[in-house]
């Protein structure tokens, strides 16, 4: 199985700051990797697919990128709703594993 | 509008079953692969099965393998999750979500709400 990791696990930022989430494969998935945003209570929310490219209403502030094994997920300047856990997700090879998660919390 | 919801959670003795379904709407239903992602309380998102759109594959988490079976009827646009020889470690809110049929990469994009499992005696 594929295991992913994510770091850091959580951080602190405020509103308006660039935020940056690195996500690990422990092999190659390509680009079939995906980035998702909970917040409490809340089912997950997709972000980005194939790495890189921007879920349909999804804010340009998200971005993603990477192949391989590296990944990151950037906002460009955070904003109050982007408070919350990212996850990122392979879906090259079944089980499609999901890293640990990155909480967002405010400064 | 997409909609998926689910229902069938509950309270389960370990070693016993349950079962879980996910209704679907505002999509055809038949084209879609649908999976099950669990989480349990305070922890984060742990991928448990899922099923290709006319139910002929599967596949499965390593943790529920041979304790589990998701089926699909594609008639009553609903996919079930068939929980058995539950354990505390199984506690969690289920999950069903819809594979974007965009490209090959097989992202989830639309979820439903979850339901609530707790295996206790």
């Amino acid at each position: 199985d594929i295991q992913m990791t994510q770091s850091p696990s959580s951080l602190s930022a405020s509103v308006g700051d660039r935020v940056t989430i690195t996500c690990r494969a422990s092999q190659s998935v390509s680009i079939y990797l995906n980035w998702y945003q909970q917040k409490p209570g809340k089912a997950p929310k997709l972000l980005i697919y194939a790495a890189s490219s921007l879920q349909s209403g999804v804010p340009s502030r998200f971005s993603g990128s990477g192949s391989g094994t590296d990944f990151t997920l950037t906002i460009s300047s955070l904003q109050p709703e982007d408070f919350a856990t990212y996850y990122c997700q392979q879906s090259y090879s079944a089980p499609f594993t999901f890293g640990p998660g990155t909480k967002v919390d405010i400064k | 509008e997409v909609q998926l919801v689910e229902s069938g959670g509950g309270l389960g003795q370990p070693g016993g079953s349950l079962r879980l379904s996910c209704a679907a709407s505002g999509f055809t239903f038949s084209s879609y692969w649908i999976h099950w992602v669990r989480q349990a309380p305070g922890k984060g998102l742990v991928w448990v099965s899922r099923i290709k759109s006319d139910g002929s594959y599967t596949s499965y988490a390593d943790s529920v393998k041979g304790r589990f079976t998701i089926s699909r009827d594609n008639a009553k646009n609903t996919v079930f999750l068939q929980m058995n020889s539950l354990s505390a470690e199984d506690t969690a809110v289920y999950y069903c979500a819809r594979e974007s049929s965009v490209g090959q990469w097989q992202p989830l994009d639309y979820w439903g709400q979850g339901t609530l499992v707790t295996v206790s005696s």
